[in-house]
Formats: C-alpha cells, sequence, structure tokens
C-alpha cells in the first residue's frame, strides 16, 4: 500500500524546536518530489516547503524561510522538516504530500498529518 | 504569489441535486507550451486529509466517481458534482501549482439541505 506516515509533532513554547518526520512505503521515494503543507486550527491548507527528488533543490514559503529546513533520506524512504524558532503562528497540522517527477505538479499521496502546538 | 480565490465559502445543496464551486486565480495558470493548466481540486473530510479529485482541471484522479467534473481555463475553474451524496459532504480546495509557490483556495464548505 503506497502511504506516508508523519511523526514528531507536538507541544513546544514559543523559540523552540522540532523535527518532523515522514515515512514512505509502498513506492521509491527518489522518484518524487516531495512537499509539506500545513493547517491551522479551522483553517485552510497553506503550503510551506518543497524539495526534489535528489534534495538539491529546495522553497520555502515567505512565513517560513529562514526557520524551516526541508530534507530528504532516500535511502531511508524518509523526509523530514526541522522547524526552529517555532511562533504561535506555527501551531498547526503539517502533512507530507508527494508531487510526481516534476517540481510542478498535483500532490496525490497525503499523509494523516502530525500536530504541532507551540504555546507557552 | 498567485492569490486563488473560491466562491461561494459554503453551501448546502439538495441530495442527487448539482453541486457547483467556483475558483479564481489571480494570474492564469494555463501554461502555453503545454496548454495544460495547473489547477488541481481536494476534498477534505473532517479528521482527514487531503485527497486530491481532479489535476490538469479537468483530468479525474483514479477511482474518483466519475460525479465529480472540473472545467475551466486560464484563470476561471469549476468543480461541478452532478448528483450530491451523502458522502459528498466535504470543505474542497482549489490548488494552482504553476506559477511560483503552490497555493489554495480559501475552501468551500458543502452540506445537505
Amino acid at each position: 500500500e503506497v502511504q506516508l506516515v508523519e511523526s514528531g509533532g507536538g507541544l513546544v513554547q514559543p523559540g523552540g524546536s522540532l523535527r518532523l518526520s515522514c515515512a514512505a512505503s509502498g513506492f521509491t521515494l527518489s522518484n518524487y518530489w516531495m512537499h509539506w503543507v500545513r493547517q491551522a486550527p479551522g483553517t485552510g491548507l497553506v503550503w510551506v516547503s518543497r524539495i526534489n527528488t535528489d534534495g538539491s533543490s529546495t522553497m520555502y514559503a515567505d512565513s517560513v524561510k529562514g526557520r524551516f529546513i526541508i530534507s530528504r533520506d532516500n535511502a531511508r524512504n524518509t523526509l523530514s522538516l526541522q522547524i526552529n524558532s517555532l511562533r504561535v503562528e506555527d501551531t498547526a497540522v503539517y502533512y507530507c504530500a508527494r508531487g510526481s517527477n516534476a517540481e510542478e505538479d498535483a500532490y496525490d499521496i497525503w499523509g494523516q498529518g502530525t500536530m504541532v502546538t507551540v504555546s507557552s | 504569489d498567485t492569490v486563488m480565490t473560491q466562491s461561494p465559502d459554503s453551501l448546502a445543496v439538495s441530495l442527487g441535486e448539482r453541486a457547483t464551486i467556483n475558483c479564481k486565480s489571480s494570474q492564469s495558470v494555463l501554461h502555453s507550451s503545454s496548454n495544460r493548466n495547473y489547477l488541481a481540486w481536494y476534498q477534505q473530510k473532517p479528521g482527514q486529509p487531503p485527497k486530491l479529485l481532479i489535476y490538469w482541471a479537468s483530468t479525474r484522479e483514479s477511482g474518483v466517481p466519475d460525479r465529480f467534473s472540473g472545467s475551466g481555463s486560464g484563470t476561471d475553474f469549476t468543480l461541478t458534482i452532478s448528483s450530491l451524496q451523502a458522502e459528498d459532504v466535504a470543505v474542497y480546495y482549489c490548488q494552482q501549482y504553476y506559477r511560483g509557490p503552490s497555493t489554495f483556495g480559501q475552501g468551500t464548505r458543502l452540506e445537505i439541505k
């Protein structure tokens, strides 16, 4: 079964850090661009970051640039998001999503999400 | 960034009736060389991740019922559910994946009248 499973979320104080992971199974991660999308409680979807197939190219939303780092380990079929200098407004469910072998494509597989709560 | 605006914000439709959701982009998402519109539609039910319904504006994802259809080009797009079923109650999002960072519409909540 093709699936993505996120982990690593939790409660963290403002200014803190977390490392989110996304484990891929049922497909070869190295063939796909991958994305992180977040959803604050009761609101819509916001794209956060993306990484190309071999990890050599990354892009971030302006709101997280300089604080978040996306990476991947294709050998371990794992995508990661290091989130630093957390703010209250970063509170959200974070989803990893599969693109395709091209930068510009829809996201056909989504994980269940991992909740990040930033609060003092 | 390209702004995606959906209308209406919420919609109530009777079972078996047609539901129509609109999505407008602030810039064209039509790629001239491929003649493809870089526009997708997703369905999200409570407590679940989004599910891809439509991509390239009108191509139905595998396994999606044929009552779901997408249309439009350039800046104006429509998702149509031809005969609403109870299991279609959800929030629907459009997404452009062409210009710069991908962006989503604010969502349209679909309910049963």
